[in-house]
């Protein structure tokens, strides 16, 4: 939706970190998610963020959160072939998420 | 525990024909969601309902209904299917301020 933004395309090589930008508008926003779509799947919870916090790390995920700037990022280490996805950005407003357009993530070899 | 279980998983229709995407959960969540997904548009909200017995239009409500029929099951019709309305829907659930939990998704065409 026109309320977040993200990069359509990100390419890395495999062993290397991705790192996935989104923006969002709605400064009341409580929770911030990122969710990664395989190709012919459904949306996977990947990692949330609360909007009261600045980072939160979980194995290879790193979330950071500029809240002044309303700025998200998703950081994934050592990025694998099974990284390969779409990755999506998403903010809760009242009762529903508004998500952004995804960033498709190609890992080479 | 099968989480949201959406069906069809595929459907044909030709232009003016109708239909309904049934949509189930097991989670006692008490909020239930339909978007669709386009290439280049990420996810676009449909309809949604915040409670049972509550319905919402969402961002692109147009040539689509809904019913709530209980607390596990949140359908969507189209009663005149268009071409314009060939896309993958999602059905999804949740609490207020947890996670949500998707369907695997309905490929719908309209020819």
């Amino acid at each position: 939706g026109e309320d977040v933004e993200q990069s359509l395309f990100l390419s890395v090589r495999e062993g290397d970190s991705s790192v996935i930008n989104c923006t969002y508008t709605d400064s009341s926003s409580t929770y911030l998610y990122w969710y990664k779509q395989e190709p012919g799947a459904g949306l996977q919870l990947l990692t949330y963020i609360f909007s009261n916090m600045d980072m939160k790390q979980d194995q290879r995920l790193t979330v950071l959160l500029n809240k002044k700037d309303k700025h998200l990022s998703l950081r994934i280490a050592d990025t694998q072939t099974g990284d390969s996805a779409i990755y999506f950005c998403a903010e809760s407003g009242d009762y529903k998420l508004s998500f952004g357009a995804g960033t498709t993530v190609t890992v080479r070899a | 525990n099968a989480g949201v279980t959406q069906t069809p998983k595929f459907q044909v229709l030709k232009t003016g024909q109708s239909m309904t995407l049934q949509c189930a959960q097991d989670m006692n969540h008490n909020s239930m969601y339909w978007y669709r997904q386009d290439p280049g548009m990420g996810l676009r909200l449909i309809y949604y309902s915040a409670s049972e017995g509550t319905t919402d239009k969402g961002e692109v409500p147009n040539g689509y209904n809904v019913s709530r029929l209980n607390k596990r099951e949140f359908s969507l019709r189209l009663e005149s299917a268009a071409p314009s309305q060939t896309s993958v829907y999602f059905c999804a659930s949740s609490d207020r301020g947890g996670g949500y939990t998707f369907g695997s998704g309905t490929r719908l065409t309209v020819v």
